[in-house]
């Protein structure tokens, strides 16, 4: 069964540390690859995709992404967090006509 | 703001009922995308309009339809409504149906099932 996966429920980190969210996938082909943002009680905002090319993607608000074909790995990062980053993430990935969502991380950034 | 708007925000209905939400595009998008975001399925991809005409399906119950409108607005129909159908449903639209399209989000409609 195609699959996207976020491993880590909630992922804490201090203000001004860099970040990681991790997403792996199974879906076949080549597909494309997405992060979105849900802050509480909004709807997603897009933050950046991979559709083919360089490995790292960068994004809105200072986010980028690495692809890692090999892995099947499209992890988020940021250098340095932001109390604003708050929010719940969610990595997807589009093939065939349909996309698949991972269950999402809560970014909890700590002043 | 996206620019995406849906209706209503809220919606309390009862089992076996039928309700209707609806989504107004961005302006000049012609694609709109419904998801359903629930606590026990997460978000899950339903199905996709391009300029009036479905173009991809998502995990769609049969109870459930949508269409899109000669002026780009959509509606998902939700009938023989369940207690598992209580969910905050999105809309979004982007430019064109190619998946590498940006897709803009509305706020959503939370659904509430008693």
């Amino acid at each position: 069964a195609q699959s996207v996966a976020q491993p880590e429920d909630q992922v804490n980190v201090a203000e001004g540390n860099p970040l990681t969210v991790k997403c792996t996938y199974s879906v076949s082909g080549n597909p494309y690859l997405f992060w979105y943002v849900q802050y509480p009680n909004r709807g997603l905002q897009f933050l950046l995709k991979y559709i083919t090319g360089d490995n790292l993607v960068k994004g809105s608000y200072g986010f980028e992404a690495e692809f890692n074909k090999s892995q099947t790995s499209f992890h988020l990062k940021k250098p340095s967090a932001l109390v604003s980053d708050s929010a719940l993430y969610f990595c997807a990935a589009y093939n065939f006509n349909k996309f698949y969502f991972g269950s999402g991380t809560k970014l909890n950034v700590k002043p | 703001d996206s620019g995406v708007t849906q209706t209503p925000k809220h919606l309390i209905t009862a089992t076996g009922q039928r309700v209707t939400l609806r989504c107004s595009p961005r302006s000049g998008d012609l694609s709109v995308y419904w998801y359903q975001q629930s606590l026990d399925q997460g978000l899950q991809f339903l199905i996709q309009y391009y300029n009036g005409e479905e173009r991809a399906k998502g995990n769609i119950l049969e109870r459930f339809s949508a269409q899109q409108f000669p002026d780009l607005h959509s509606e998902l129909n939700l009938s023989s409504l369940e207690l598992g159908d209580s969910a905050l449903y999105f809309c979004a639209s982007s430019a064109s149906d190619s998946k590498q399209e940006t897709q803009y989000f509305g706020p959503g409609t939370r659904l509430l099932v008693l």
